[in-house]
């Protein structure tokens, strides 16, 4: 299950289940999205990115879907494994190749 | 993906010296570079963005005359945390990026004031 605080939000699955994680992004403008995969003492990793004009794309063993009219992101991830245990952070911008604002970011716990 | 490499990876420092921090971009040419600090268990903070050639601009409460960046050639930029004191003990990630392509990370580099 998820909690909330004063710490960073925690999602805890099981090995094999799916995981959604999301994240509320703040600036309309925005038209470029990413997540990031964070593990620890290292630096962000490049997940899946997403446009404006699409609200849906897929990896490999990951999608990520776009809700422009509430301003929300998910990252789904199939079968999740134990090595997808880290931080999960979206970022926005409104120029590609521009500044990323980072969003608060999710803790991923894979139970094995 | 292209790769942009941090140095050190890890520093400890005394109270009230400066730290130097470098961020390298290895296959490809950075017209722009971004400082993040992340304290424990937060998100990243922008600090400050740097293009080539031209002054850093600064985030809004980020003291430029502490954290001095440089960026003068499209391989490199420096992050130097001048005076350091505890309180900037954190996890300090650039990033970069080319002409339309999606920004790169560095490892992060881990610093220490004691």
């Amino acid at each position: 299950g998820e909690s909330v605080g004063l710490h960073l939000p925690t999602l805890s699955v099981q090995e094999g289940d799916n995981s959604i994680i999301n994240c509320a992004y703040s600036n309309s403008a925005s038209d470029y999205f990413i997540w990031y995969k964070q593990e620890s003492g290292k630096g962000p990793q490049f997940i899946i990115d997403i446009r404006s004009n699409m609200d849906k794309r897929q990896g490999q063993r990951v999608t990520v879907l776009l809700n422009k009219t509430v301003k929300h992101l998910s990252l789904q991830i199939a079968a999740t494994q134990p090595g997808d245990s880290a931080v999960y952070f979206c970022a926005e911008n409104s120029e590609y190749g521009n500044k990323l604002v980072f969003g608060a970011g999710t803790i991923l716990r894979v139970k094995s | 993906g292209a790769v942009v490499s941090q140095h050190p990876s890890w520093v400890i420092c005394k109270s009230g010296t400066s730290v130097k921090i470098e961020c390298r971009s290895l296959d490809f040419q950075a017209t722009t570079m971004f400082w993040y600090r992340q304290f424990p268990k937060q998100s990243l903070m922008l600090m400050a963005t740097s293009n080539e050639g031209s002054k850093a601009t600064y985030e809004q409460g980020v003291e430029k005359d502490k954290f001095l960046i440089n960026h003068a050639s499209l391989t490199l930029s420096t992050l130097t945390v001048t005076s350091a004191h505890p309180e900037d003990s954190s996890f300090y990630i650039c990033s970069a990026t080319g002409m339309n392509t999606e920004a790169f990370f560095g490892q992060g580099t881990r610093l220490t004031v004691v």
